[in-house]
Formats: C-alpha cells, structure tokens, sequence
C-alpha cells in the first residue's frame, strides 16, 4: 500500500538554526500538506501546496517557513532561524485529485534547544 | 473562525463495551469530516469519512448531522487495540483539514 514518508524521524538543532524536513508524498497524489503538532496539543495546519504553489497558509507559516517541491518526488520544509517554539511533530500529508482525505507521513519530531 | 469539539475524555472502558464519540464544528463551509485516529507520538491515520447518510465499517459507525453540526462514532464490541486518542477532523478538498483536540480511549480487560 502507497505511503507517505518523512525523513529524518527525528532531528535536534540549536536556536537561531536552519532545518529542511523531507517528505516524500504518495507518488500519483497532487496537494500536499505540512501540519504540526506541539506536545500535549491539537494538529494544526501550516500550509497546503497544489501546482507547484502555496495554495493556503495558516498564521503559523510566516517568513521564517517556505516550502518546495524540488523534484518529482519530494515535498520540503524550511524552517530559516528555529526558535525554541518550533519544537513539535512535524507531519506531511497529501491527497488525490478529487479526494477530500488525507494520508500522513509517520511525522519528523523536532526539538529545538 | 473554524472550530471543531469533541467530547473531552478519557473514555476507560471494558473490552466488548459500546462507546461513542461526538464532535462539533462551528464552520458550516466545511464540506467533509472524517475520524482520524491517532496513537501515542504517531501520526493520525485515517479512520473513516463520515457521510450524512451515516457510514459503517465493520464494528465502527460514523454519523453526520449538518443541520446540527454535529458528527458521532460509535465503536461496537471494543478492542484493547482500539485504545488510541480519536480526532474528529472537518475540511474541503484540497485545503486545511481543522482538527478537534481529540478523545482519549482506553479499553482494559
């Protein structure tokens, strides 16, 4: 069964730091997604991507996160100068055309120090 | 604003007991809502979509009321596998799935 997948699993950086989380999308699927969760809390939306372009943002996705689709295959984040509140779940999902539902990736944990 | 709520929990029940869930939603341009469910430090993984014409899946059983706003899963005959944290999730293709903060189960023996 198709999946999406996150690399790494877990990633530990320092404050004021850069970081790329990888996700590799289920390969005939056209929206992706990143969401977050932070320990204890909900899943919240940061942006979608269709087309090549950001689709929707939340208020969370300001100028320190971008995201890109290099290539055929993978779906990045960027976060440019990690802040302690950035530690969190990390998760990428993405959908077919015409499907409402989403599958997500097992998720890259984040820990900011 | 778009909100979702779910029942606060925990839910501590017996195997083989019935259980349901209900959730609501304060969007009504939300076109679809699924269970998600979600084990500890794991990703959400998709349960089922929910309909208005209500839905089953084998010992799961979801129901949509959007005149309410108002959406339920009842669990039949639970599992110790079926403990897990269940989320109830509204969206519309193609864009930002809400997520309520989730109901914690936990079926003991």
């Amino acid at each position: 069964e198709p999946e999406v997948t996150q690399t790494p699993s877990h990633q530990v950086t320092q404050m004021g730091q850069e970081v790329i989380l990888r996700c590799v999308p289920i390969s005939n699927h056209l929206y992706f997604y990143w969401y977050r969760q932070i320990l204890g809390q909900k899943v919240e939306f940061l942006v979608s991507f269709y087309n090549n372009e950001i689709s929707e943002k939340s208020e969370i996705f300001d100028d320190q996160f971008s995201v890109e689709r290099p290539d055929g295959s993978n779906f990045t984040l960027k976060i440019r100068s990690t802040k302690l509140e950035d530690s969190a779940m990390y998760f990428c999902a993405s959908n077919g055309q015409g499907s409402y539902e989403q599958y997500f990736g097992p998720g890259t944990r984040l820990t900011v120090t | 604003r778009k909100e979702v709520e779910q029942d606060p929990g925990p839910f501590n029940v017996p195997e083989g007991a019935t259980v349901a869930f209900n959730c609501t939603y304060s969007n009504s341009a939300s076109q679809s809502f699924f269970w998600y469910r979600q084990d500890c430090r794991k990703e959400p993984k998709l349960l089922m979509s929910v309909y208005s014409s209500g839905n089953e899946d084998g010992r799961f059983t979801a129901q949509l009321n959007r005149a309410s706003q108002y959406i339920s899963l009842l669990i039949r005959d639970s599992k110790l596998s079926d403990s897990a944290t269940y989320l109830c999730v509204g969206g519309q293709a193609g864009t930002a799935l809400i997520f309520g903060k989730g109901t914690t189960l936990s079926v003991s023996s």
